[in-house]
């Protein structure tokens, strides 16, 4: 199953422009993760937001968190063309064997040049 | 930081054989690991999760008998495809969490073709 939606499901833009993506979810979480794929690739992990934090920055990229409204938004600015790639979120979930991360449905951002 | 390593990367075998998906937690202990399954252009489905000392959880529509998870140590899980066919040719990948509330690591990722 999957817990989270993130919109648009691609987007393009050119080099210098900003990329934002949102993601929805469904359940309570305690923190909520992106992470990065570059096609045929790993995951590479961003950054971490948790339930009670609103809003985080690590370089480029800058997560909100709005748990009333179960979603997040993940802000890439002055945007290059490494980072084309699948941008994915991820919400902990609680399962029968503990908490597994369950991931959205990703969106593909390709940055040209 | 920590470390999971996913071997091998790369995997091609034929129709009917079987294929074991070893994922190891290098730096850390792990008694609880997860195994997803990726097709391509879509997103990460959570297929089992795999716990050191007993039976892995799977989710709903995974068959266990195909996929055979065994987490023999805490650093250790491995997926065996079983019987393998050409519909389950995808990139598996398995994750571990290091610590309560915090970032899962993941492995490299296997892409497995079956011919």
């Amino acid at each position: 199953s999957q817990q989270g939606e993130e919109d648009p499901q691609a987007l393009s833009i050119q080099e210098g422009e900003n990329a934002t993506m949102n993601c929805s979810y469904k359940t309570s979480i305690n923190n909520l993760q992106w992470y990065r794929q570059n096609s045929g690739r790993g995951l590479v992990h961003l950054i971490l937001i948790r339930s009670n934090e609103r809003e985080k920055h690590s370089g480029r990229l800058r997560v909100t968190l709005d748990t009333s409204k179960k979603s997040s938004s993940l802000l890439i600015t002055a945007s290059r063309a490494a980072d084309t790639a699948s941008y994915f979120c991820a919400t902990d979930a609680k399962y029968q064997a503990g908490t597994a991360l369950i991931f959205g449905k990703g969106t593909t951002l390709s940055v040209s040049s | 930081g920590a470390v999971v390593s996913q071997h091998p990367s790369r995997v091609i075998c034929k129709s009917g054989t079987s294929v074991k998906i070893e994922c190891r937690s290098l730096d850390f202990q792990a008694t609880t690991m997860f195994w997803y399954r990726q097709f391509p252009k879509q997103s990460l489905m959570l297929m089992a999760t795999s716990n050191e000392g007993s039976k892995a959880t799977y989710e709903q529509g995974v068959e266990k008998d195909k996929f055979l998870i065994n987490h023999a140590s805490l650093t250790l899980s491995t997926l065996t495809v079983t019987s393998a066919h050409p519909e389950d040719s995808s990139f598996y990948i398995c994750s571990a969490f290091h610590g309560m509330n915090t970032e899962a690591f993941f492995g490299q990722g296997t892409r497995l073709t079956v011919v």
